[in-house]
């Protein structure tokens, strides 16, 4: 079964604190992508990488970096969390074959607070 | 540039009913693809359907249908005979060429009651 697996479910930092938010997926894809999901805003994109240390910023990149090493593993770096980051984080997976069928598959997501 | 947009932010259905729920899209890409997403409220995204924009056909996945209709840029996702556990946030996506982003509305909450 395809899976993809995100390091905490619940994480609560303080404001000036880095995080790390990891994703793992198993399923030997080439593009992940990391979101995040505030209410009455759908989901917007944060960054995304189609290769290993390949990234590209998506819609909201301001206050995040990336880091992908590995073809499996996408982490999501805040350098310096502020309240304003408290959301709930949606990492994902998809083949990169070029078609417009390529679905994602989804983390179970990490709801971060930020105090 | 590609947009989704939801104009229902909630919808209420009573059990064994049909639901529809909108979504229009607008995108200058020739070759897309549509997707819906159910999100419980335990939080992961679930993939339900999906529809190619040179697909002739609607989509059907079990009691999950896509009212494509490609002149009007809409995309509509019809439950037949709701169930309790349908209660959850919906979300349509589209997918175009280039970059592989999916682009995602703002949802609709779906509330099943008995």
């Amino acid at each position: 079964d395809v899976k993809v697996t995100q390091s905490s479910r619940y994480l609560v930092k303080r404001t000036g604190e880095k995080v790390f938010l990891e994703c793992v997926q198993d399923m030997d894809h080439e593009n992940m992508f990391w979101y995040r999901q505030d209410p009455g805003l759908g989901l917007r994109l944060i960054y995304f990488s189609y290769d290993v240390k390949m990234k590209e910023k998506g819609d909201i990149p301001e206050g995040y970096s990336v880091s992908r090493e590995k073809k499996e593993r996408f982490s999501l770096i805040l350098e310096s969390a502020s309240t304003n980051q408290t959301s709930m984080y949606l990492c994902a997976s998809s083949l990169s074959t070029g078609g417009v069928e390529n679905e994602q598959f989804f983390g179970p997501g990490t709801r971060l607070t930020v105090l | 540039a590609q947009k989704i947009t939801q104009t229902q932010p909630g919808m209420f259905v009573q059990e064994k009913e049909a639901v529809t729920l909108d979504c229009t899209y607008d995108t200058s890409d020739q070759s897309y693809g549509l997707f819906w997403y159910k999100q419980p409220s335990s939080g992961e995204m679930i993939f339900l359907i999906y529809q190619g924009s040179y697909d002739e056909q609607n989509a059907t996945e079990g009691r999950y249908s896509l009212n494509f209709q490609k002149a009007r840029k809409s995309a509509n996702l019809v439950i037949s005979a709701s169930q309790l556990g349908d209660s959850a946030m919906y979300f349509c996506a589209v997918l175009g060429t280039g970059f592989q982003k999916l682009v995602f509305g703002t949802g609709t909450r779906l509330l099943v009651s008995p």
